[in-house]
C-alpha cells in the first residue's frame, strides 16, 4: 500500500521569506510525486510532478521540489513566499507503470500555508 | 474550457435518499475518478475509470456506485445516504498516458446527510 505524510497541519511564513511544506511517502518501487494547491471553495490544482530524472522539479508559480530517495521525502520549496501563495497544499503519491496504480494518487491529509504580509 | 463540470455545488438529504452527483469533462480525457475531501484527511479514492465501459473500486467504494457509458460522462451514485457521506466530492480527471496524475478537478460539490 501506498501512503503520503505531511507532518504539519499549518505552516506560517513571513512574505519574501523563502517557504518549504514538507511531504514523506511510502510505495512500491519508483515513486510518481506530485503537489497540488487548493484555494478556498475551489478544487485541486496541479502544481508540479517528479517522475524520473532531475530530483529538483520546477512547476507553476515559482514552485520547486526536491526528491529526496533516501529519506523518501518530497518537500515543497519556493525562494520567495508572496501573500497570494497562502492556500492548502497537498502532497500525493502513485506507483510507476510496472506497478498498476499509475494513476490512482494517494493524497496526503494537507497543509495549510499562510503567508504573513 | 469548461473543464472538469461537477452539479450540483450543493445538497443536502435525509438519511436513507438517494441522489446521483454529475460529473463531465470536455478534455477527451481517458481516466476520471471521484474522491471525497475530509478534514485532516486528505482525499480519498472511491471510484475510477480508466475508460468507457471500465469501472473500478478506489480506497473507500462503500455506499456508491459508478457507471461510465461515455467518455465524457462519469457520475457518483450514492445509494442509500448516511450522515457519515457528509463530505465535498470532487470529480478528476486526466490523460490516459504521458502526463498521468496530473489531474484536472471539478470544484466540488458539498453534501450535507442528515
Amino acid at each position: 500500500a501506498q501512503s503520503v505524510a505531511q507532518p504539519e497541519d499549518q505552516v506560517n511564513v513571513a512574505e519574501g521569506n523563502p517557504l518549504t511544506v514538507k511531504c514523506t511517502y511510502s510505495v512500491s518501487g519508483n515513486p510518481y510525486l506530485f503537489w497540488y494547491v487548493q484555494y478556498p471553495n475551489r478544487g485541486l490544482q496541479f502544481l508540479l510532478k517528479y517522475i524520473t530524472g532531475d530530483n529538483l522539479v520546477k512547476g507553476s508559480y515559482g514552485f520547486e521540489a526536491e526528491f529526496n530517495k533516501s529519506q523518501t521525502s518530497f518537500h515543497l520549496k519556493k525562494p520567495s513566499a508572496l501573500v497570494s501563495d497562502s492556500a492548502l497544499y497537498f502532497c500525493a503519491v502513485s506507483g510507476g507503470p510496472s506497478s498498476g496504480s499509475a494513476r490512482q494518487l494517494t493524497f496526503g491529509s494537507g497543509t495549510q500555508l499562510t503567508v504573513l504580509p | 474550457n469548461a473543464g472538469v463540470t461537477q452539479t450540483p455545488k450543493f445538497q443536502v438529504l435525509k438519511t436513507g435518499q438517494s441522489m446521483t452527483l454529475q460529473c463531465a469533462q470536455d478534455m477527451n480525457h481517458e481516466y476520471m475518478s471521484w474522491y471525497r475531501q475530509d478534514p485532516g484527511m486528505g482525499l480519498r479514492l472511491i471510484h475510477y475509470s480508466v475508460g468507457a465501459g471500465i469501472t473500478d473500486q478506489g480506497e473507500v467504494p462503500n455506499g456508491y456506485n459508478v457507471s461510465r457509458s461515455t467518455t465524457e460522462d462519469f457520475p457518483l451514485r450514492l445509494l442509500s445516504a448516511a450522515p457519515s457521506q457528509t463530505s465535498v466530492y470532487f470529480c478528476a480527471s486526466s490523460y490516459s498516458s504521458g502526463r498521468a496524475g496530473e489531474l484536472f478537478f471539478g470544484e466540488g460539490s458539498r453534501l450535507t446527510v442528515l
